[in-house]
């Protein structure tokens, strides 16, 4: 299984209040992606990184940021929660970005705002 | 704008059966296509790709998938299922930039009856 831990695992939190989910690798994979599931849409795209702070918007990255400072760390942070940000966020790592380099994913951390 | 689209919600099908998973995409040109398995409370895992030539892919867990360009779709198969198959199934295509992006269908939850 490919490296990647995510943390927390659960969390609930206050609508307003800030929030920093982080993943972490250990494959020294250049490309990072953060990925939100609610049902009926499968998987949508949050943000991506290509590299060392080099980052870039997916299709649903309002009232999200994310940072990158380190090759093994990609960090998405809430900047004040809302009900609607209440999903199962996943972290996946790529060696590249090109489509035959698969994508891994990690376990997965369930965010309540209440 | 390239989508995925997954018809079916929920399919149930007993212990031994053959199944078939649907989907459809949208794209102007030759498609990367992709599903992945993701078992209760996992993260996602690849099961088979299709980028070009036969258009029969074989993948994990004695799976495979047919891309019909005619009709634009990309189906799972199994012949005969497990019980050990039940979980959300996606299926996903590469988006048109150089990037990693992933665009997933909603997900088909299965469940195997005894």
């Amino acid at each position: 299984d490919a490296g990647i831990t995510q943390s927390p695992r659960h969390k609930v939190t206050e609508t307003g209040t800030p929030v920093t989910l982080r993943c972490h690798q250990t494959e020294n994979h250049r490309y990072m992606y953060w990925y939100r599931q609610d049902p009926g849409h499968g998987l949508r795209l949050i943000h991506y990184s290509y590299g060392v702070k080099d980052t870039d918007k997916g299709e649903v990255s309002d009232g999200y940021s994310v940072s990158r400072s380190k090759t093994e760390d990609f960090l998405l942070t809430l900047e004040s929660a809302t009900s609607s940000q209440t999903s199962v966020y996943f972290c996946a790592i790529s060696e590249s970005g090109g489509p035959s380099y698969e994508q891994y994913f990690g376990p997965g951390t369930r965010l309540t705002v209440t | 704008a390239q989508s995925v689209t997954q018809p079916d919600i929920h399919i149930t099908v007993s212990e031994g059966a053959s199944l078939e998973l649907r989907c459809n995409y949208s794209y102007g040109a030759t498609p990367y296509l992709f599903w992945y398995v993701q078992s209760p409370g996992q993260g996602l895992q690849l099961l088979l790709k299709y980028f070009s030539g036969d258009t029969l892919v074989q993948g994990i867990k004695g799976f495979e998938a047919e891309f019909k360009r005619s009709q634009s779709s990309f189906n799972l198969r199994k012949p005969s299922v497990h019980w050990s198959d039940a979980a959300e199934y996606f299926c996903a295509a590469y988006g048109s930039s150089n990037t990693g992006k992933l665009i997933f269908g909603q997900g088909t939850t299965l469940q195997v009856k005894p």
